[in-house]
């Protein structure tokens, strides 16, 4: 079936600095890309979406200047958590659509970020 | 705005129980509707789907979900859960458009005791 990876899957980071995440559909083509953020014992929300070739759209109250997205090829989209606070510490998950099927979406294992 | 809500946030059940998760939405207009499962330790998977036809919609697993439109409910069933079915499992809609973007509920946690 169709895999979506993320890297790395834990990382650690200082107060200030800047940390990316990448994430890669491994056996499909995505135009289309999607970030969530989930916070301990809560849902996932949606960030923002990544678009091949093409600015991201980011959903409301997330701040598009500290999460960079950036959707290089069709197969890896990158999201770049700036000047990092212990606020952005949280579980990062992003999913892919496989071919023409926006409603068929497959979700990488997430990324755990934590910033002191 | 869409807004998603399940309802029990922490469940217990006895292996051969029945399963009943409930899951509500809010959004007037056409909606695909789906259930996702994280297993401890892995990435969401889809359970099953609805986008239209018959409103009893069956997954994988056993699993099995009925659509209401009257009642915007989308609840998860299963007849008799197993162990292995410990995991997190996620109501969520797709609303207005070809967007792709998904709505998820809060997440219910389901402990299956041996």
């Amino acid at each position: 079936g169709a895999v979506v990876s993320q890297h790395p899957s834990r990382v650690i980071c200082k107060s200030g600095t800047s940390v990316k995440i990448e994430c890669r559909s491994l056996d499909f083509q995505a135009t289309t890309m999607f970030w969530y953020r989930q916070f301990p014992k809560q849902s996932l929300m949606l960030m923002a979406t990544s678009n091949e070739g093409s600015k991201a759209t980011y959903e409301q109250g997330v701040e598009k200047d500290k999460f960079l997205i950036n959707h290089a090829s069709l197969t890896l989209s990158t999201l770049t958590v700036t000047s990092a606070h212990p606020e952005d510490s949280s579980f990062y998950i992003c999913s892919a659509p496989r071919g023409g099927l926006y409603y068929e979406q497959y979700f990488g294992p997430g990324t755990r970020l934590t910033v002191t | 705005a869409q807004s998603v809500s399940q309802h029990n946030h922490h469940v217990i059940l006895s292996e051969a129980a029945s399963l009943e998760l409930g899951c509500n939405y809010s959004y007037g207009g056409t909606v695909n509707l789906f259930w996702y499962v994280q297993y401890p330790g892995q990435h969401l998977q889809l359970l099953l789907k609805y986008f239209s036809g018959d409103p009893l919609v069956k997954g994988i697993k056993g699993f099995e979900a009925e659509f209401i439109k009257s009642k915007f409910s989308f609840n998860l069933r299963k007849p008799s859960v197993q162990w292995s079915d410990t995991a997190e499992y996620f109501c969520a809609v797709n609303a207005g458009g070809n967007t792709g973007k998904l709505i998820f509920g809060q997440g219910t946690t389901l402990q299956v005791k041996p």
